[in-house]
């Protein structure tokens, strides 16, 4: 998994409830994702933070929010969880300047959240 | 229109055939492109980069067409560990290392 580690595996909620998944690599990336990945709709990117410090909004950021507060972690916050967001997460990285030149992400092993 | 879209699944071929995977994609802009692999509940991983004249590795060969902006992915030979959901994947054009993920096709190989 190019070092990328998430936290819990697996974690069931009850509808307002709040949790933090957690991400950390230890590849001194600085690119770092999160994405939810649904039945038939691919992996949609929630929220991405091209360094420490920074963060950006993706393709379906409403009812999260993120933290980089250092190189090494970026976390992902459910303040009041909806079923809506019953999901697969994963956390990525960017190795910039891969095979060929490319940029390529690799994925942790993902999150499995049911929320009820 | 979807940014990235596949052939819809699922695929299923017996032991030894050859399959097609097709891709296209709508950025223009995009100049990275990928196939990664997906098993049942695991992580995507990457499968192959595909540069512009084309590019094979063993049993899988990759292409791309840039006019048409067409992605393709053949795997000769089918083995039953080929099984799993592929995914075209493109860079989002402009926007650093942001990729943008076709939804997947399936392939079941059989005995």
């Amino acid at each position: 998994n190019a070092g990328v580690t998430q936290t819990p595996k697996f974690q069931v909620l009850k509808t307002g409830q709040s949790m933090t998944l957690q991400c950390a690599q230890d590849m001194n990336h600085n690119s770092m994702y999160w994405y939810r990945q649904d039945p038939g709709m691919g992996l949609r990117l929630i929220y991405y933070s091209a360094s420490e410090g920074t963060t950006d909004k993706g393709e379906v950021p409403n009812g999260y929010n993120v933290s980089r507060l250092n190189k090494r972690e970026f976390s992902l916050r459910l303040e009041s969880a909806a079923p809506s967001q019953t999901s697969v997460y994963f956390c990525a990285i960017t190795l910039m300047g891969g095979t060929g030149g490319h940029n390529e992400q690799f994925f942790g092993p993902g999150t499995r959240l049911t929320v009820l | 229109r979807k940014e990235v879209e596949q052939d819809p699944g699922p695929f299923n071929v017996p032991e030894g055939a050859t399959v097609a995977f097709n891709c296209t994609y709508s950025n223009s802009a995009s100049q990275s492109f990928f196939w990664y692999r997906q098993d049942c509940r695991k992580e995507p991983k990457l499968l192959m980069s595909v540069y512009s004249s084309g590019n094979e590795d063993g049993r899988f060969t990759a292409q791309l067409n840039r006019a048409s902006q067409y992605i393709s992915l053949l795997i000769r030979d089918s083995k039953l560990s080929d099984s799993a959901t592929y995914l075209c994947v493109v860079n989002a054009g402009n926007q650093g290392g942001k990729l943008i993920f076709g939804q997947g096709t399936e392939l079941s190989v059989k005995p």
